[in-house]
């Protein structure tokens, strides 16, 4: 089954315990990408991948990294979380064909105390 | 501005109606708009996309494009209680292809 799986689907931590939430495709989609999701701001972009080896910065980056070492994955690493990161995580991969439709994730919540 | 702004909700019609749902960009170069539907709890999921000036249909749903006004729309014929979701508008391309990006959203609730 093609999918995007993200997790964990569900923490809870503490300010400054570094984590990092994985996202694998199974696609074989070249896009991947991070969205962060918060009530009344709609979805907002953290970091994209054009292709392995190749990231660049969405609107919200501030805060996180991330790595694309090979093409089914793209971890997104909160290196010292704070309680502004608390938020609804989306991976998403997208199709390699025109103009492309993002497959999404289930989700992380993550709750930062 | 933001880049990409859709109108406010919470959007309201009753079980049959049409329901419209509106958005605005502001890179002139923008190349292919989508949207996506979020049922509570749940990821996105793509209801249409569109990339030429016009209409676009597919079922009871109708996307519009005027690139000119900068502008897509989304009309949703017989609204269905099934479709109260939130509807997101998304747009690609222009300055930077490849960030993808979002308006906040609009709540439809499709009322019996």
């Amino acid at each position: 089954e093609a999918q995007v799986t993200q997790n964990p689907r569900y923490l809870i931590t503490v300010t400054g315990k570094k984590l990092t939430v994985t996202c694998s495709q199974n696609m074989n989609h070249e896009y991947m990408s991070w969205y962060r999701q918060d009530p009344g701001l709609g979805l907002r972009q953290i970091y994209y991948s054009m292709n392995v080896e190749v990231t660049d910065k969405g609107d919200v980056p501030e805060g996180y990294k991330v790595s694309r070492k090979e093409k089914r994955n793209f971890p997104l690493i909160l290196e010292s979380p704070s309680p502004n990161q608390t938020s609804l995580y989306f991976c998403a991969s997208l199709g390699n064909s025109f103009p492309g439709e993002l497959f999404f994730g289930e989700g992380s919540r993550l709750t930062v105390l | 501005q933001k880049e990409v702004e859709q109108n406010s909700g919470p959007l309201s019609v009753p079980e049959g109606a049409i329901a419209s749902l509106n958005c605005t960009y502001s890179d002139r170069g923008s190349q292919s708009f989508f949207w996506y539907r979020q049922y509570s709890g749940k990821s996105p999921e793509l209801i249409m996309f569109i990339y030429s000036n016009g209409d676009k249909e597919d079922g009871r749903f109708t996307a519009q494009l005027n690139k000119a006004s900068q502008y897509v729309s989304l009309l949703i014929r017989d609204s269905q209680p099934s479709d109260s979701a939130t509807y997101l508008c998304a747009v690609n391309g222009g300055t930077s292809y490849g960030k993808l990006t979002f308006g906040q959203g609009t709540i439809l609730t499709v009322h019996p």
